[in-house]
């Protein structure tokens, strides 16, 4: 069953601290994993997309890593800042016939930064 | 700065209404899509336009939901009859969709926060 499993559920960090979150998938065949930033009240916004070949991205203080063996993703934030508080949503995208891909959710993972 | 827009912001209305929400794409931008937020499921792909052709309504309950693009800068989606259940925040994306089928990013709309009383 294709699933994508986000950890943890809740984080809760202090300003200026690094933290890092979890992304697990079952998706096969894998086209693309993108890591979204989404604000309170907002919609979700694009923070890096990576393909099978690419094991690392970065945007800014944001940097993803990609191991499509293990099946694993991961988002580190350096240096956090109260603006980083907010759902991080990881998506997994599979190719399908026709050119539509397929696109399997996490749940998020609630960060939020305090000072 | 181009951006997704969606209309209305918030919606409230009673079980058996017909709600139509509106979304207008980035121009430019060749692919749009529909999705449904809810606590419970997070976020859920609903329809996916290409050229304003539907390519995927899978994931839309086709008895009630209905997403149409009458023309490239606007794609609406429909609900009629309402229900409590579909009460959600509903999103609008666009983006660009090379010639693999893949999208480079998706820009989303603000949102349409529609409760169903």
């Amino acid at each position: 069953k294709n699933q994508v499993e986000q950890s943890p559920q809740s984080l809760i960090i202090l300003e200026g601290k690094n933290c890092t979150l979890q992304c697990n998938y079952t998706v096969s065949p894998f086209s693309n994993l993108r890591w979204y930033k989404q604000d309170t009240g907002r919609g979700p916004v694009s923070l890096t997309i990576m393909t099978f070949s690419e094991n690392t991205k970065s945007n800014g203080r944001y940097t993803a890593t990609l191991d499509a063996d293990t099946k694993q993703s991961s988002l580190h934030i350096t240096a956090s800042q109260l603006s980083d508080s907010a759902s991080y949503i990881c998506v997994v995208s599979a190719p399908r016939a026709g050119g539509a891909n397929n696109l399997f959710f996490g749940t998020g993972t609630r960060l939020t930064v305090i000072p | 700065d181009a951006r997704v827009t969606q209309t209305p912001r918030h919606k409230v209305t009673e079980m058996g209404q017909e709600v139509t929400m509106r979304c207008q794409p980035i121009l430019g931008h060749n692919t749009v899509f529909w999705y449904r937020q809810t606590m419970m499921q997070g976020l859920e792909l609903l329809a996916y336009f290409r050229n304003r052709a539907p390519l995927d309504d899978s994931g839309m309950p086709k008895d009630r939901f209905s997403a149409e693009m009458p023309d490239a800068t606007l794609a609406t989606l429909k609900i009629q009859p309402s229900e409590p259940r579909d009460s959600a925040v509903y999103f609008c994306a666009s983006g660009l969709v090379s010639f693999d089928g893949e999208s480079d990013t998706q820009y989303f709309g603000p949102g349409t926060r529609l409760t169903v009383l």
